[in-house]
């Protein structure tokens, strides 16, 4: 079967960083994406990637390893905004999009 | 621009009766889908066309039903309601039904079946 693995709740300091991970097993793989869900609120698009290694857009960075079967989203700075909830989702061979369960996150100041 | 719109915000619904949810967008995107979010569990998708004319299955499609008469407007419509379909639904669209292109979603219908 399809799985996408992301821890259920964390807790962070304003002004620290952290590591949100999602790991997967697909059928195929065409890319990963990204987004955040503030409460009661849509999905907004983060990021996408495809290959392996670091993309980085301003305070948030998105990191792929296909071998590994493996993502994480990296905030930087943290601010109380970034509390919301993070949806990782892989597109897999035939292109739907698999999403897992998402990861809230909760800033303390 | 609005984006993509979803109507109405919340519904209380008896359980048998039929409820049409509104979605409409004014990006010019080919693709539309329907959602639905239920705790503990990721988006799971209802319904999808990737150009107007056409419909397609998703992961959950049973008790509902599309159409895509036109490219902007993509409603979902609840047969006879039963309380397991109770959820909040969410609507999308992209620009393309490729699958590597952003979704823009919707605010979100929060239905509650009785």
């Amino acid at each position: 079967g399809q799985n996408i693995d992301q821890p259920t709740e964390m807790t962070a300091t304003e002004g620290a960083i952290v590591q949100i991970n999602c790991t997967y097993q697909t059928s195929g793989f065409n890319g990963l994406f990204w987004y955040q869900q503030h409460a009661g609120e849509a999905p907004t698009f983060l990021s996408y990637n495809v290959l392996d290694g670091l993309e980085e857009k301003g305070r948030f960075s998105s990191f792929l390893s296909r071998s590994k079967g493996y993502s994480y989203l990296l905030l930087k700075e943290l601010q109380m905004k970034d509390s919301a909830s993070y949806l990782c989702a892989v597109l897999d061979s035939n292109y739907q999009l698999i999403w897992g369960a998402g990861t809230k996150l909760i800033i303390k100041p | 621009t609005a984006g993509i719109t979803q109507a109405p915000t919340s519904q209380i619904l008896a359980a048998g009766r039929s409820m049409t949810l509104r979605c409409t967008q004014d990006m010019r995107h080919n693709a539309m889908y329907w959602y639905r979010q239920d705790l503990g569990l990721g988006l799971r998708l209802i319904h999808y066309s990737n150009t107007a004319g056409t419909t397609g299955k998703g992961e959950v499609p049973d008790g509902y039903s599309v159409s895509r008469a036109n490219t902007d407007d993509f409603p979902l419509t609840l047969a006879s309601a039963v309380p397991s379909q109770t959820s909040v639904y969410f609507c999308a669209s992209s620009r393309t039904g490729s699958g590597t292109d952003t979704q823009y979603f919707g605010p979100g219908t929060r239905l509650t079946v009785l």
